[in-house]
């Protein structure tokens, strides 16, 4: 069966502007994570949507939000972008039984000018 | 503040030498302990720990947990060229389905 499928896979923004970020999980998975990974941080969890509801934030700023939709695709916006945003995107998807075991799309590179 | 760190952070051995990875935890209602090889993009799934005590073995590779002085170690032996990756390391909580706290991870390196 089809794996976790994130798009775009690299884009690149200016600061200041805005970007929206795309994850269509494993079918029949319904939770859905983000993930932030820089060099220096390493992978910060940003936040967990199950049944279109979001579960649990990371902490990171309201320039960061998301969404899911009723398919389970999830989105994630950011804001205003700064430099620091520069990173790799990593969406999950996980299903009811194994919750824990998180299945990881190959990521969105987002760099920011 | 929960906390997973990871050691050594960097490791050069030759092909078909044994290592061994460490992983520490601090994290509050600690429910499991996951290990993750990334070679280039995707986390891929190795390892889900729970139990104290009890070794998980997959190939070459296994793990175990010891939940009284909280950390975790993976183990590989004979490694190949294609063990080449970082290796992390996640705690979860009993709160929280997904949401995992990473290690920084290990990045092996193996030499031919």
């Amino acid at each position: 069966k089809a794996g976790v499928t994130q798009t775009p896979r690299y884009l690149i923004k200016t600061r200041g502007q805005q970007v929206t970020l795309s994850c269509s999980p494993i079918s029949g998975h319904r939770s859905v994570s983000w993930y932030q990974q820089t060099p220096g941080q390493g992978l910060q969890f940003l936040f967990e949507y199950f049944s279109e509801t979001q579960r649990n934030k990371g902490n990171f700023p309201g320039r960061f939000s998301g969404r899911q939709f009723s398919n389970s695709r999830s989105e994630m916006n950011v804001s205003t972008l700064e430099l620091g945003d520069s990173a790799l995107y990593l969406c999950a998807s996980s299903g009811t039984t194994g919750a824990n075991v998180l299945t990881f799309g190959a990521g969105s590179r987002l760099t920011v000018l | 503040e929960d906390k997973v760190v990871q050691s050594p952070l960097s490791l050069v051995v030759h092909e078909g030498d044994t290592v061994t990875l460490n992983c520490s935890y601090e994290v509050t209602n600690f429910r499991s302990l996951l290990w993750y090889k990334q070679e280039k993009k995707a986390p891929t799934f190795l390892f889900m720990l729970t139990s104290s005590g009890i070794e998980k073995k997959s190939g070459r590779l296994s793990s175990i947990l010891d939940k009284k002085e909280l950390f975790s170690i993976l183990n590989i032996t004979a490694t190949q060229t294609g063990d080449s990756a970082v290796y992390l390391c996640a705690a979860a909580q009993l709160q929280g389905a997904q949401k995992l706290v990473f290690g920084q991870g290990t990045r092996l390196t193996i030499n031919p």
